[in-house]
Parts: C-alpha cells; structure tokens; sequence
C-alpha cells in the first residue's frame, strides 16, 4: 500500500522565521511528488517534482525531492502571516496506461504564522 | 481558479436518501477525479474519469457511483447517504503538466 508521511503535523513559528516541512513516501512506483497549500478552501498546486537534486522555487518558497531516500522537503523562508495553511504532499504513482492523478496524501502539516 | 465549479457547495441532507453531487468544468480536460477530505485521512481518491463514459475506482469507492456523459460534467452519486460519508468532497482536473487543480469543494453532512 502507497503511504505518504508528513512531518511535523503542526508547527508554530513568528513572522520573519525560516520554516522546513517534510514528507518522506513508500510506492510501489513513483511518477511524481506534489505540494500543495490550503487555506480555507481548496487545495492550490505549489510545485511538482519529477527528478532528484532539483530544486523547485517560488518566490520564497522553495522544494526538493530525494528519490533515493524518498523524501522530499518544502522550505519557507521569510515567513509571513498569509503563509498560515495546511501544507499537503502527495504522491502520483506510476501505474501507466490511464492512471494519471491518482494522488496519494499525507496527512498535511498545519503551520501557523503568528505576527 | 482553474475553471471548475461545484455544486451543491453545502448540503445536509439525511441518512438513506440518495445525492448528487456536480462538477462542471471550463477548460475540456480528458481527466477529472473526485476526492473526499476527512480529518486524519487526508485527502483520498473515491473514482476518476479518463474520458467520456469511462470511470474508474479509487481508494473509496465503496457506496459511491460516477458518471461522466459529457467532458465538461463528472457526477458522483450516493446512492443510500450514510453519516460516515459526512466529509467534503473535492473534484479535481489534470491538466498537462499532471498535476491536479481542485474545485473550491461541496461540504456534505449526514444525519
């Protein structure tokens, strides 16, 4: 069975603080690894990684996946207010033919940013 | 906003009777899914659609039925509610890049 762990499962920190969220899976076979940020509502895309070593960067938010070790990280840096979300990890595993998006989550990392 | 809406947005509705819930998008993609989101569970896959009339089950599928006539429309029925399907429920598209967008959800209580 596909499993996806985050840690931590919540985190408070202060405006300015430099936060690290990870999520380390177990699949059969892997296509891809997703973050996503949600608020309030929907879940909205961050970055998805394909390939070792590489880092993804969004203005001050940035990731990196480790396929050897099977992990990846989501670093946020410069923390604001409107950072306060639930960070979810997902995996796509590569079961070929039309099995595209079936994500497997983790239980997402709920981070609070006070000011 | 990735040009899928849902609907009802919030329904209560009680155990034994059927649902229906919608999801309409903009955009012509050939995949949707729909996801529920419960706490401790995360977000799990309940069936997904690669094209016109052709569905598949997800992780939860059980008491759960899709149906997709046209590109733009993917449905998910309850044929019978029951309060452990209390949970909000998530459709999503892929585009080309393969990762997913959601809908803004449609929060359903069973009582």
């Amino acid at each position: 069975e596909d499993k996806v762990v985050q840690s931590p499962l919540s985190l408070v920190v202060h405006e300015g603080d430099t936060v690290t969220l990870n999520c380390s899976y177990e699949v059969t076979n892997f296509r891809s690894l997703l973050w996503y940020k949600q608020e309030k509502k929907a879940p909205t895309f961050l970055f998805m990684l394909t390939s070792s070593g590489i880092e993804k960067k969004s203005g001050r938010l940035s990731s990196i996946l480790d396929k050897k070790e099977l992990f990846s990280i989501l670093n946020i840096t410069a923390t604001q207010t409107g950072d306060s979300a639930v960070y979810l990890c997902a995996v796509d595993p590569n079961a070929g033919g039309t099995s595209y998006g079936k994500l497997t989550f983790g239980q997402g990392t709920i981070l609070t940013v006070h000011p | 906003d990735a040009g899928i809406t849902q609907s009802p947005r919030h329904k209560v509705t009680e155990t034994g009777t059927p649902v229906t819930l919608r999801c309409h998008q903009t955009e012509n993609h050939r995949y949707m899914y729909w996801y529920r989101q419960d706490p401790g569970h995360g977000l799990r896959l309940i069936h997904y659609s690669y094209g016109v009339k052709d569905t598949d089950k997800g992780e939860v599928s059980d008491g759960y039925s899709v149906s997709r006539s046209k590109t733009e429309d993917f449905l998910l029925t309850l044929e019978s509610a029951t309060s452990s399907q209390t949970s909000v429920y998530f459709c999503a598209i892929s585009r080309d890049s393969l990762a997913l967008f959601f809908g803004e959800g449609s929060r359903l209580t069973v009582l």
